[in-house]
């Protein structure tokens, strides 16, 4: 069965990076893509990106741009989400979902959400 | 980017009932780039519908969507006690955006 299973939770300070990882099994790890999703407490959803695992080629969305960075192994069948420069702003669940190839839509197969904590 | 704005933010309805819930586009949406998910507290979302009106694997047919341009809907035919939740649409256009959720709560 399809899985994805990430990293377990994080407490950084200001300013700090963030690595979360995702790891995928039970289906062909480059006929898709893996978005990176986000949940503030008590707040909707908000997308921050796409990565093509075949390509490794990514959409980042407009707001985080110069502030993450999606990579995938395939090796490893593992993709992570690097985000740099917290602020108490980035406190959330963060969410990897697989997407169609391209374009990256239906988000059929979630992961199970890793809590990032930022302290001052 | 294209806003979604979704109505009403909060209903309230019993089990047995046909709830409706609304999605408006700030720009017209490709049907095809159209999808609706529910979530439950402490959960991930799941994916209902995408296309606008097709449903995902294992989605009871008591969901259905509809809709297109600007305007898009999910209906819930009668309602089951695991059906409330939270409800987003999303659309993709270049990027992706999610509506800001319209949460079904029991009478």
């Amino acid at each position: 069965q399809v899985q994805l299973v990430q990293s377990g939770g994080e407490v950084k300070s200001r300013g700090a990076s963030v690595k979360v990882s995702c790891k995928t099994s039970g289906y062909s790890f480059t006929s898709y893509g893996i978005n990176w999703v986000r949940q503030a407490p008590g707040q909707g959803l908000e997308w921050l990106g796409w990565i093509s695992v075949y390509q490794g080629n990514t959409n980042i969305a407009q707001k985080f741009q110069g502030r993450v960075t999606m990579t995938a192994d395939k090796s490893t069948t593992t993709v992570y989400m690097d985000l740099r420069s917290l602020t108490s702003d980035d406190a959330a669940v963060y969410y990897c979902a697989r997407g169609s190839h391209w374009p990256p839509i239906n988000f059929d197969h979630w992961g199970q959400g890793t809590l990032v904590s930022v302290s001052s | 980017d294209i806003v979604l704005t979704q109505s009403p933010g909060t209903v309230s309805l019993s089990p047995g009932e046909r709830a409706t819930l609304s999605c408006r586009a700030s720009q017209s949406v490709s049907s095809s780039y159209l999808g609706w998910y529910q979530q439950k507290p402490g959960q991930a979302p799941r994916l209902l519908i995408y296309g606008a009106s097709s449903r995902a694997t294992d989605i009871p047919d008591r969901f259905s969507g509809s809709g297109s341009g600007t305007d898009f809907s999910l209906t819930i035919s009668r309602l089951e006690p695991e059906d409330f939740a939270m409800y987003y649409c999303q659309q993709y256009d270049g990027s992706i955006t999610f509506g800001q959720g319209t949460r079904l709560e029991i009478k």
